[in-house]
Order: C-alpha cells, then structure tokens, then sequence
C-alpha cells in the first residue's frame, strides 16, 4: 500500500529547461512534504520541503507546489543543470510530532547537456 | 559538524548468517531511523530510536531488530539472512524526529549470496 507514490520512474530534460517531477498521496494526514536527492553511492540529501498550511515554497532553482485537495506535490527546478541528475525522492509524514517519513520510490532525472 | 556515520560501508554475508550494522548519528541528534532501499521500492522504513526506545516501527519481519545507546548510537540486526534481503540500509538522525528533516548516512550496501 503505496502512501506516496512518484509514477514516473524517470524524467529526461534539456538542460536550461524546467524539470517538474510530480508526488502523489493517499494519506489526508500528512501534513508536512519533503524532497531528497540522492546520487549513486551516497546516502539521499534533504532539497526542499513544504507544510501543508502553504502551497508553494521556493528556495533558489528549486520550487514545491502543494496541492492538498488533490493529494499533489510537485518539484520544479528551472533552469535544469547536469548535476542535477539524481534520482529524487519525495516524502510525507502525518501530523502526530512522532510519525517517521514515508517514502515515494524515487524518480530518476537525467539533465541533458 | 561530522555527518551521519555509517560502518561498514559493504558487507557479503551467505544466506543463513546474521548481521549487525552501526549507525553513528550528528552529534546532539537524540532519533535515528534505519531505511531499507532496494531497486524499485524507494527507501522502506524499518524502525526509528529515540533516547534509546523504539517509537517507529514498519512492516518488516522480525528478524530485523536495532537498538540504541545512550550516546545515541544505534545498530541494526537482521538474523537469518535471506537472499531478498540485499539492498542498501540507509541511517538518518534528526534532532527530535520525523517531523523536521533527516540527514542520511552514505548508507551499507549488504549482499546476501
């Protein structure tokens, strides 16, 4: 039972484009949503993150938009560079100080050059 | 400020052994949550330790166990070793857990043969 789910298992973009890579959840109790990158061989790295008492928060090249009456979240990154290759992971928790995040399973982006 | 520590960073064990990984969190964080990723599946959360009590704990069998110390170091234990079970174990500490962001370790690469 997937509570976070990232459909797309990878995203290639031209590099100086925008990057949208999308999250979905099934949990109404989630109330606080992060984005984690993650290059092979090290562990994931916090990007970016968003309550649910907002919509957008922004923070550089990088953008989260919350969509909470469709259970959406997006991450964008504009301009898209090649080290921005990685495959990115979103993640929830629910409103309870001591719930443990929960993870999508990552999509993988490819920044062209 | 040293980083989440992770030994070792590879193990082989053979089906049937047990094994036993470390987790040393950021000086001060009190929680360390264990993850399991494998191709495919994003990052599966195992249990979380807070002041040397497990507050967290996810589907896994019970041949996955941990512990925490009281300097907050924790270990992660899994017995009876089944080929399904190589994947990579990733650490993350935080400061009061699950609702502020994690910090990773590089993470263990087991490979059970």
């Amino acid at each position: 039972d997937q509570q976070v789910k990232q459909n797309s298992p990878s995203l290639s973009v031209q590099e100086g484009r925008i990057s949208i890579l999308n999250c979905d959840y099934t949990n109404s109790m989630f109330d606080y949503f992060l984005w984690y990158k993650k290059y092979p061989a090290e562990g994931p790295t916090f990007l970016i993150s968003i309550s649910s008492i907002k919509d957008k928060n922004e923070d550089g090249r990088f953008t989260v938009f919350l969509n909470k009456s469709a259970k959406h979240l997006s991450l964008h990154i504009v301009p898209s560079q090649p080290g921005d290759s990685a495959v990115y992971f979103c993640a929830a928790k629910g409103n309870s100080g001591n719930t443990p995040l929960v993870f999508g399973k990552g999509t993988r982006l490819s920044v062209i050059a | 400020k040293a980083g989440v520590t992770q030994t070792p960073r590879y193990l082989i064990k053979t089906r049937g052994q047990q094994v036993t990984l470390s987790c040393s969190p950021i000086s001060g964080h009190r929680s360390v949550s264990w993850y399991q990723q494998t191709p495919g599946q994003g990052l599966q959360f195992l249990f979380e330790y807070f002041s040397e009590t497990q507050r967290n704990k996810g589907n896994f069998p019970g041949r996955f166990s941990g512990r925490q110390f009281s300097n907050s170091r924790s270990e992660m234990n899994v017995s009876t070793l089944e080929l399904g079970d190589s994947a990579l174990y990733l650490c993350a500490s935080s400061s009061t857990g699950g609702s502020t962001e994690a910090f990773f370790g590089q993470g263990t690469r087991l490979t059970v043969v």
